[in-house]
């Protein structure tokens, strides 16, 4: 597609309900990347993908959070038992090769109630 | 990668060029300088980057001084659309290392009438 593509846009879940996020990359990027930006704060890394090399997970706050790849396409965010502490933009980014200028989608804003 | 300092809040008249300092007094030889914004409820979104040259393209110039250890980012002619909080980044650019754009505080840009 033309730009890095997330959905939902919105989801609001109830505390302790597991939720997924998407994201779909640039066609041809081999490194994607997931962040957290909670309201009013700079962004999170939370892990990133690159090729079939094992992930980055370093940035996963919790062990509540994983995250998978397939390929180089379509890579899912889930949460588990989410928590209200988890309310967040959740941002997704790809790009061509490791080391190269990132481009971001508009987000998953995730609220826990 | 290394830390960048940035100060927190500018303002600039529309017209007028934006000039973004960043200061990465603890740069390696192997770090770009990386430019990137995230316009208020949208995703980063990547300007510009450079290694020790002073690079320009269609949205903005960046100037590394002799030293590598700060930089500015210069928005020629600023309109209201370029209200912002641009981040400076430094990162690590050769292949097999650790690739994560690490986000710090920023600059928040104001442009006014």
């Amino acid at each position: 597609g033309a730009g890095v593509s997330q959905s939902p846009s919105n989801k609001v879940t109830e505390k302790g309900k597991d939720v997924e996020l998407r994201c779909d990359p640039i066609s041809g990027h081999t490194a994607l990347y997931w962040y957290r930006q909670r309201l009013g704060q700079g962004l999170e890394f939370l892990i990133y993908f690159q090729g079939n090399s094992a992930p980055d997970k370093s940035g996963l706050p919790s062990d509540r959070f994983s995250a998978e790849r397939t390929g180089e396409s379509v890579s899912t965010l889930t949460i588990q038992r989410t928590q209200q502490e988890d309310s967040a933009v959740y941002l997704c980014a790809s790009s061509r090769h490791l080391n190269t200028e990132a481009f971001f989608g508009q987000g998953t804003r995730l609220t826990v109630v | 990668d290394a830390k960048t300092t940035q100060p927190p809040s500018m303002d600039c008249a529309e017209g007028r060029a934006a000039n973004l300092p960043c200061n990465h007094s603890t740069i390696s030889g192997n770090e770009y300088v990386y430019w990137y914004r995230q316009i208020h409820s949208q995703g980063p979104q990547y300007i510009i980057h450079g290694l020790k040259n002073n690079e320009t393209n269609e949205m903005a110039s960046l100037i590394i001084t002799e030293d590598r250890k700060s930089s500015t980012l210069i928005l020629p002619h600023a309109t209201l659309r370029d209200t912002a909080v641009y981040y400076c980044i430094v990162r690590v650019a050769s292949t097999g290392t650790a690739s994560k754009l690490t986000f710090g505080t920023g600059t928040r840009l104001q442009v006014t009438l």
